[in-house]
C-alpha cells in the first residue's frame, strides 16, 4: 500500500509571502497525485490534480504543483499567499484504484 | 446540484452505545466512499461502494464497523458497541465512477465517544 508524507505540520507566513509544502509518496508504479484544501468551516476541496502528462500542475486560486517522479513528490507552491489562504492542506494518492491515501495535512496559517 | 450531503453534522454517545451515521451523494454518482480522519491523523479510508458490485470493506478497522448502500444512492454507516477511539470526523465522499474522477467530499459527522 502507498503511503503519503507531508513535511510540516503547521506552517506560519505573512501575506505576500511564496508558500511550498512537501509531499512524499511511497509507490513505484503509476500513481494519480491530488492536493486538497480545507478551508475553516467548509468541505474538502479539490485544488489541483495529476494524471498524466506535464509535470507542472495549475490548479485554483493560483496553486501550483510540481510531479517530480524521480523524487516520488508533488508539491505544492503559490507565489504569494493571501489571507484567505489559510486552511488545511492534504496531499492525496491512489495508484490506479479507487482508494486515495492521504497524507497528514498541513495547517497553513497567513497572518495579514 | 446539490454537494455531498452528511448527517448529523455532530454526534455524541455514550460507550457502547450503536451509531449510524448517514450520506448523500451526489446524484448520479455511482462510487461512493467512506474515510476516517482522526484527531493529528490525515484521513483513513474504510470502505468503498461501486454500483452493484461488492463493497471494498479492506479498510473497516473492526468487526464493529459495517455499511450499506441502498438502492445505488444513501449509504448509511453503522458503528455498533462505539468505544472512545471511535471518536473522529467520518467523512462521506462521491464520484461519477472512480480512479481517474475526482472524490467530492460532504461535510463530515464529527462523532464523540464519551
Amino acid at each position: 500500500a502507498q503511503s503519503v508524507s507531508q513535511h510540516n505540520h503547521h506552517v506560519i507566513l505573512s501575506e505576500a509571502a511564496s508558500l511550498e509544502l512537501g509531499c512524499n509518496y511511497s509507490y513505484g508504479g503509476t500513481v494519480n497525485l491530488f492536493w486538497y484544501v480545507q478551508y475553516p468551516g467548509q468541505h474538502l476541496q479539490l485544488l489541483l490534480k495529476y494524471f498524466s502528462g506535464d509535470p507542472l500542475v495549475k490548479g485554483i486560486k493560483g496553486f501550483e504543483a510540481e510531479f517530480i517522479k524521480s523524487k516520488f513528490s508533488f508539491n505544492l507552491r503559490k507565489p504569494s499567499v493571501q489571507w484567505s489562504d489559510t486552511a488545511e492542506y492534504f496531499c492525496a494518492v491512489n495508484a490506479n484504484d479507487y482508494k486515495l491515501s492521504f497524507g497528514a495535512g498541513t495547517t497553513v496559517t497567513v497572518r495579514a | 446540484g446539490a454537494g455531498v450531503s452528511q448527517s448529523p453534522s455532530n454526534k455524541v454517545t455514550e460507550k457502547g452505545k450503536d451509531v449510524e451515521l448517514r450520506c448523500d451523494p451526489i446524484s448520479g454518482h455511482t462510487a461512493l466512499y467512506w474515510y476516517r480522519q482522526s484527531l493529528g491523523q490525515g484521513l483513513e479510508f474504510l470502505i468503498y461502494f461501486q454500483g452493484n458490485s461488492a463493497p471494498d470493506k479492506s479498510g473497516l478497522p473492526s468487526d464493529r464497523f459495517s455499511a450499506e448502500r441502498t438502492g445505488g444512492s444513501v449509504s448509511t454507516l453503522t458503528i455498533q458497541r462505539t468505544q472512545q477511539e471511535d471518536s473522529a470526523v467520518y467523512l462521506c465522499a462521491s464520484s461519477f465512477g472512480h480512479n481517474y474522477n475526482e472524490q467530492f467530499f460532504g461535510p463530515g459527522t464529527r462523532l464523540t465517544v464519551l
